[in-house]
């Protein structure tokens, strides 16, 4: 079954231990991405891979790192977590050396900082 | 940096009325425009897009118009049913990047 996978689902945890979110794709998928969900704010894009090796900033990078040492992996760090990084976060990825295609997302990942 | 609005917030409708949600975009070299249902608690689920080089798509009871002129695109929902309910997202891939921006939501009700 196609799918992106992210691990945990759920994290509590405190201010300054570093954490990493996981997320890896079945679909050989080229363009992975990452973003956080804040009501009334919908979803904004933190960091996007278009390749291995390859990756750019999204409109809210601040405080996030990632990598992409793998096609089907791309996690999401966290060096030192703050309160203001309590959010719904998903990881998303779709076919193809542009962007321009249709992305699948994962189930998501709640993390509370406290 | 750029932006993509969306309106309305909420949306309440008669069952088997139309459901219409517009967007519009500030970077005139965005090319792709997807838009995705999300159900509470669910992930986003892409249920349209439309490029650039197309005025419209349709799909079912789904469609999705682009003006490009005035930058700006909308989601048309025709015969709405009770599962339509949800929150739905327009986005707008950037020109000179490849990154997305979304819209922040509109909640629509259909209401039985």
């Amino acid at each position: 079954e196609a799918q992106v996978t992210q691990n945990p689902r759920y994290l509590i945890t405190v201010t300054g231990k570093k954490l990493t979110v996981t997320c890896s794709q079945n679909m050989n998928h080229e363009y992975m991405s990452w973003y956080r969900q804040d009501p009334g704010l919908g979803l904004r894009q933190i960091y996007y891979s278009m390749n291995v090796e390859v990756t750019d900033k999204g409109d809210v990078p601040e405080g996030y790192k990632v990598s992409r040492k793998e096609k089907r992996n791309f996690p999401l760090i966290l060096e030192s977590p703050s309160p203001n990084q309590t959010s719904l976060y998903f990881c998303a990825s779709s076919l193809g050396g542009a962007p321009n295609q249709p992305q699948h997302f994962g189930d998501g990942t709640r993390l509370s900082i406290l | 940096g750029e932006n993509v609005e969306q309106h309305p917030s909420t949306l309440s409708v008669q069952e088997g009325d139309s459901a219409v949600i517009k967007c519009t975009y500030s970077d005139s070299a965005s090319n792709y425009f997807p838009w995705y249902k999300q159900e509470l608690g669910k992930r986003p689920q892409l249920i349209i897009d439309i490029r650039s080089n197309v005025g419209e798509k349709k799909d079912q009871r789904i469609a999705v118009t682009l003006n490009k002129t005035a930058k700006h695109f909308s989601l048309h929902i025709t015969e709405t049913q009770p599962e339509d309910s949800a929150v739905y997202f327009c986005a707008a891939l950037m020109g000179y990047g490849q990154n997305f921006v979304f819209g922040p939501g509109t909640r629509l009700s259909v209401l039985p």
